[in-house]
């Protein structure tokens, strides 16, 4: 059965920093292309960034609105994926999801997500 | 980058079919057939229904089906039932800046 857990949210003020982690399980994760997607409250899908697997090169990609602030690492000794946020501001608030993607830009598989919260 | 438009709300009454769409610019939707829809219920995480414009993932019922026109792309959910009720985003591939986009999301509501 295919996991994926998402960690590390919690409340920390505007121009803070935090890590997410998730922890794959089920699946090849040496060969997954891995993504961070986040949902503000009440709000809609946002795709933060991506990194492709080592094989096919190990780049991430982020979207503008995270772009130089946020970093996705992986380490395929733990089949966890990492998401380091600095310079936090309240508009990055919501859930941050991780996710596959298993077709072509098609994210098959998701974690339950986990809640990151910018206030002062 | 704007996110791709949907209808903020459709409805149903069970057994019916219902269409959502999905517009962008030649930029997404238009010019690749990278086109997904998820599905999201209250408090879950979104759920693949369609892949590359008209791809079902193993385990998708054949009620939910998808097709592009354009720069539009289109959801279509046939014989509603109440389940179906949900939130529903479409997204693509985006050769501009922001690699993927999604759509506002559209409220399905069955009635």
């Amino acid at each position: 059965e295919v996991q994926l857990v998402e960690s590390g949210g919690d409340w920390v003020k505007p121009g803070g920093s935090l890590r997410l982690s998730c922890a794959a399980s089920g699946f090849t994760f040496t060969n997954a292309w891995m993504s961070w997607v986040r949902q503000a409250p009440g709000k809609g899908l946002e795709w933060v960034g991506r990194i492709k697997s080592k094989t096919d090169g190990g780049a991430a990609d982020y979207a503008a609105p995270v772009k130089g602030r946020f970093t996705i690492s992986r380490d395929d000794s733990y089949n966890t994926v990492y998401l380091q946020m600095n310079s936090l501001k309240t508009e990055d608030i919501g859930v941050y999801y991780c996710t596959t993607d298993q077709y072509n830009h098609g994210y098959g598989y998701w974690g339950h997500g986990t809640l990151v919260t910018v206030s002062s | 980058q704007s996110a791709l438009t949907q209808p903020a709300s459709v409805s149903g009454s069970p057994g019916q079919s219902i269409t959502i769409s999905c517009t962008g610019t030649s930029s997404d939707v238009g010019g690749y057939n990278y086109v997904s829809w998820y599905q999201q219920h209250p408090g879950k995480a979104p759920k693949l229904m369609i892949y590359e414009v008209n791809n079902r993932p193993s385990g998708i019922s054949n009620r939910f089906s998808g097709s592009k026109s354009g720069n539009t792309a289109s959801l279509t959910i046939s014989g509603l039932q109440a389940e179906d009720e949900a939130d529903y985003y479409c997204s693509s591939y985006t050769s501009i800046s922001t690699l993927e986009l999604f759509g506002g999301g559209t409220k399905l509501t069955v009635l």
